[in-house]
């Protein structure tokens, strides 16, 4: 039973537009929320985070929104460029567990 | 400084093989994780070190192995594989192992078991 959803299995957006990309999760124990780009064959590059206690946090072209009572979390990267073109995975701690549990990805793709 | 450094960066072993794979950090950080991941899917869990003692076992085959000799180094021994183990693995460290910390990725080890 997956508990971080990304049900969007790839994105394509224009280069210079918003990529919005979405995850769910089912655990009410999760209580921290990060997301993770990674390239083919290297490892996830952590990206942002937000506690479950904020709706939101920015970090430049970066934002992630936390909807608490929907279980839903959304990265948006504005304005959308090129070298974002990767994998984009959410994931979640808390519970009692020391590690992450991931979503299967997103691969976005950002078109010139 | 961000950085998790592991070796080597790919490894083809036998089915009867010994092998190890090894993880640094010089972070600081005092939680370390091993993780599993196969292609097209997310990384999995395998182990978790929490101040150099093993504090999660997420059901792996003995045939993996781990080891902390110290709060910076983190291994991973593998003996008798399956093909079915090839996979890229993945280090990890966070400051510490409480649930509102970032986890760093090293590059992984692309492993080919034969």
């Amino acid at each position: 039973d997956q508990q971080v959803k990304q049900n969007s299995p790839s994105l394509s957006v224009q280069e210079g537009r918003i990529s919005i990309l979405n995850c769910d999760y089912t655990n009410s124990m999760f209580d921290y929320f990060l997301w993770y780009k990674k390239y083919p064959a290297e490892g996830p590059t952590f990206l942002i985070s937000i506690s479950s206690i904020k709706d939101k946090n920015e970090d430049g072209r970066f934002t992630v929104f936390l909807n608490k009572s929907a279980k839903h979390l959304s990265l948006h990267i504005v304005p959308s460029q090129p070298g974002d073109s990767a994998v984009y995975f959410c994931a979640a701690r808390g519970g009692g567990a020391d590690g992450l549990t991931f979503g299967k990805g997103t691969h976005l793709i950002i078109q010139p | 400084d961000t950085e998790v450094t592991q070796t080597p960066k790919h490894l083809v072993m036998g089915m009867t093989n010994k092998k190890s794979l090894k993880c640094e950090q010089h972070m600081g950080h005092r939680a370390m994780y091993w993780y599993k991941q196969k292609a097209k899917k997310p990384p999995e869990l395998m182990f978790v070190y929490s101040y150099e003692k093993l504090s999660i076992n997420e059901s792996v085959p003995s045939r993996f192995s781990p080891e902390c000799p110290n709060s910076s180094l983190l291994n991973l021994h593998l003996h008798a594989l399956q093909p079915e183990d090839s996979a890229l693995y993945l280090c990890a460290s966070s400051q510490d192992p409480g649930p509102r910390t970032e986890a760093f990725f090293g590059q992984g080890t692309r492993l080919t078991v034969v």
